[in-house]
């Protein structure tokens, strides 16, 4: 069985600033996606970022980054240079085993303060 | 990027009644889609698994009888909530699976908010 925590249910930063929303998981499956996805109050998810169990290089899409560190088994999300907009819902999932289905972690709610 | 649409965005209807919820993948041909319910400040759970032609796989505790999912075409899957009673308000989300990614991402509708009075 899959597993995605998120052990942060809220985190506050400063515009301009950058913040890491903390994500870890749990699997068995050798290949393995790990995704961010971003819900902001309208509820729509917009993807942000994914990164490859098999990949070397952490992703990067814009001012997103993954750090991921597969041994300690963590994939955190780095916001690079917040803006207000960014405040929202951010989920981390995983993705494997038999069509692909995703678990999806609690979630962290962002807040921007200006 | 793949659009998926979901039609209605909001529906509020008297308990004891059916309400369908479409979902459509606009621009690819979606051989999974998947059926996800989310309450308020929590995370998506998801209710099943739809693949085109055949029969949906539900999730442990989620009743068949009461959310119906058909995923008729390539590009249309459908939920019917059937006598919907208060406890069934809540936001579903749709998504649909593209093979041709790279990733086999989800692309996600907008959701649609279900009130049942």
């Amino acid at each position: 069985a899959q597993k995605i925590t998120q052990t942060q249910p809220g985190m506050f930063v400063q515009e301009k600033e950058a913040v890491t929303l903390d994500c870890t998981y749990d699997t068995s499956d050798p290949s393995y996606g790990l995704f961010w996805y971003k819900q902001p109050s309208s509820g729509e998810m917009i993807f942000l970022i994914y990164q490859g169990s098999y990949d070397q290089q952490n992703a990067t899409e814009g001012r997103y980054s993954l750090n991921f560190q597969k041994a300690r088994k963590s994939a955190n999300l780095v916001i690079s240079a917040s803006q207000l907009g960014d405040s929202a819902m951010y989920f981390c999932a995983m993705s494997g085993g038999s069509n692909y289905k995703l678990t999806f972690g609690k979630g962290t709610l962002l807040t921007v303060n200006p | 990027g793949a659009v998926v649409s979901q039609h209605p965005s909001r529906v509020i209807c008297k308990s004891g009644t059916s309400v369908k919820i479409e979902c459509r993948s606009l621009d690819f041909q979606a051989t999974t889609m998947f059926w996800y319910r989310q309450f308020p400040k929590q995370s998506l759970m998801l209710m099943a698994t739809s693949n085109e032609g055949s029969k949906a796989t539900y999730e442990q505790g989620v009743e068949k009888d009461k959310f119906l999912i058909n995923h008729a075409s390539l590009t249309l899957s459908t939920l019917t909530v059937t006598s919907a009673h208060p406890e069934d308000s809540s936001f579903y989300i749709c998504s649909a699976s593209d093979r041709t990614s790279s990733y086999n991402e989800q692309f996600f509708g907008p959701g649609t908010r279900l009130t049942v009075l």
